[in-house]
């Protein structure tokens, strides 16, 4: 049973333009969200996190919301660059702060066109 | 980055053979993990450690044990390998008890033939 959903398995965007991935999240224990990057035959990097108190966080070019309501959450690239182009993963942690472990979206592999 | 190494890098091994990846830091992090990646599922948490002789399991253990004797190593061990187990996987780690972006490793590609 899939906890963290992400239902693009790719997305293309032209370079300058806005890129949206989203995730949606089935677990209502879920408090902490992150966004991974990752170029292949590397490890995922940290991007950006989002806790369950906010329904906003930005950090330069990216920003993430979280619709609680709606089990929601997405990533905004803005504007898109070809180095942007990569796998992106959304992640979550229930109460307890993640120590046990993220539970980890499929991906959504963002392809930025010049 | 931070210091964790992975190794190997690459394996090739046979089905029912005994394989050992190690995860090394040098961060002094408490929170040590190992992930398995494969197309159409994401990142997978196999075991995590809370410390040193301290390991839990996490969604897709059989098939694996895990080791940590001391804070700067974890072993994930595939007792008898399969063709099932051919996958990247990840080591990550965490310096305290919340989610403020783990630091991955760099992966080791394992094919079981």
């Amino acid at each position: 049973d899939q906890q963290v959903k992400q239902n693009s398995p790719s997305l293309s965007v032209q370079e300058g333009r806005i890129s949206i991935l989203n995730c949606d999240y089935t677990n209502s224990m879920f408090d902490y969200f992150l966004w991974y990057k990752k170029y292949p035959a590397e490890g995922p990097t940290f991007l950006i996190s989002i806790s369950s108190i906010k329904d906003k966080n930005e950090d330069g070019r990216f920003t993430v919301f979280l619709n609680k309501s709606a089990k929601h959450l997405s990533l905004h690239i803005v504007p898109s660059q070809p180095g942007d182009s990569a796998v992106y993963f959304c992640a979550a942690s229930a109460a307890g702060g993640g120590a046990d472990g993220l539970t980890f979206g499929k991906g959504t592999h963002l392809i930025i066109q010049p | 980055d931070a210091g964790i190494t992975q190794s190997p890098r690459h394996k090739v091994t046979e089905t029912g053979t005994p394989v050992t990846l190690r995860c090394h830091q040098t961060e002094n992090h408490r929170y040590m993990y190992w992930y398995r990646q494969d197309p159409g599922h994401g990142l997978r948490l196999i075991h995590y450690s809370y410390g040193v002789k301290d390991t839990d399991k996490g969604e897709v253990s059989d098939g694996y044990s895990v080791s940590r004797s001391k804070t700067e190593d974890f072993l994930l061990t595939l007792e008898s390998a399969t063709s099932s187990q051919t996958s990247v996987y990840f080591c990550a780690i965490s310096d305290f008890q919340g989610p403020y972006g783990y630091t991955f490793g760099s992966g080791t590609r394992l094919t079981v033939v």
